[in-house]
């Protein structure tokens, strides 16, 4: 059954150094999103993607956040200058043209100290 | 934009026992609810899903109703293992035909079931 990647699954990192996450969604998919999930709370909406570019994204992407589809497999998200705020569990997912159903990756757990 | 609340935070039942977990949304243009299954460090996983053409949906164990007046819906999880011991979310959409799905998720409910 095809699945959503992420790499890395960790990642530890010093505050103000530049992250990319990155996501191989489901090929057949056109919709690709980015959630967040701060320890022991909800999952939030960051941004989503479609036709290589930002169709919708919350008040919590913003400048330091962008996201690019670089070729036609990979989906970042790039993080200019992170904070310690931003430690959290990253999710990608991507939607089929049909169904709408997400499919989430394993997550891209990210420590900022 | 959308609002979805959940109740309870956590819920501890007895093996055998039955489990509901609530959610309402503030958005009447929503129309797809799933609930996803979380385990510890893991991905949420889509257990089942309404669409608001429908007021009930039954898989097994799983059963999820929807109350589009009201604005609120349910998972409910009868005969319960330890192994539906798990962190559940709630969640809605605007849909679109085209696939198009964000959701907003409920702040979770820590489900324990005691043998």
């Amino acid at each position: 059954e095809p699945e959503v990647t992420q790499t890395p699954s960790h990642q530890v990192t010093q505050m103000g150094q530049e992250v990319i996450l990155r996501c191989v969604p489901i090929s057949n998919h056109l919709y690709f999103y980015w959630y967040r999930q701060i320890l022991g709370q909800k999952v939030e909406f960051l941004v989503s993607f479609y036709n290589n570019e930002i169709s919708e994204k919350s008040e919590i992407f913003d400048d330091q956040f962008s996201v690019e589809r670089p070729d036609g497999s990979n989906f970042t998200l790039k993080i200019r200058s992170t904070k310690l705020e931003d430690s959290a569990m990253y999710f990608c997912a991507s939607s089929p043209p049909n169904t709408g159903e997400l499919f989430f990756g394993e997550g891209s757990r990210l420590t900022v100290l | 934009g959308e609002n979805v609340e959940q109740h309870p935070s956590t819920l501890s039942v007895q093996e055998g026992d039955s489990a509901v977990i609530k959610c309402t949304y503030s958005d009447s243009a929503s129309n797809y609810f799933p609930w996803y299954k979380q385990e510890l460090g893991k991905r949420p996983q889509l257990i089942i899903d309404i669409r608001s053409n429908v007021g009930e949906k039954k898989d097994q164990r799983i059963a999820v109703t929807l109350n589009k007046t009201a604005k609120h819906f349910s998972l409910h999880i009868t005969e319960t293992q330890p192994e539906d011991s798990a962190v559940y979310f709630c969640a809605a959409s605007d849909s679109s035909s085209g696939g198009y799905n964000k959701l907003i998720f409920g702040a979770g409910t820590r489900l324990a079931v005691h043998p």
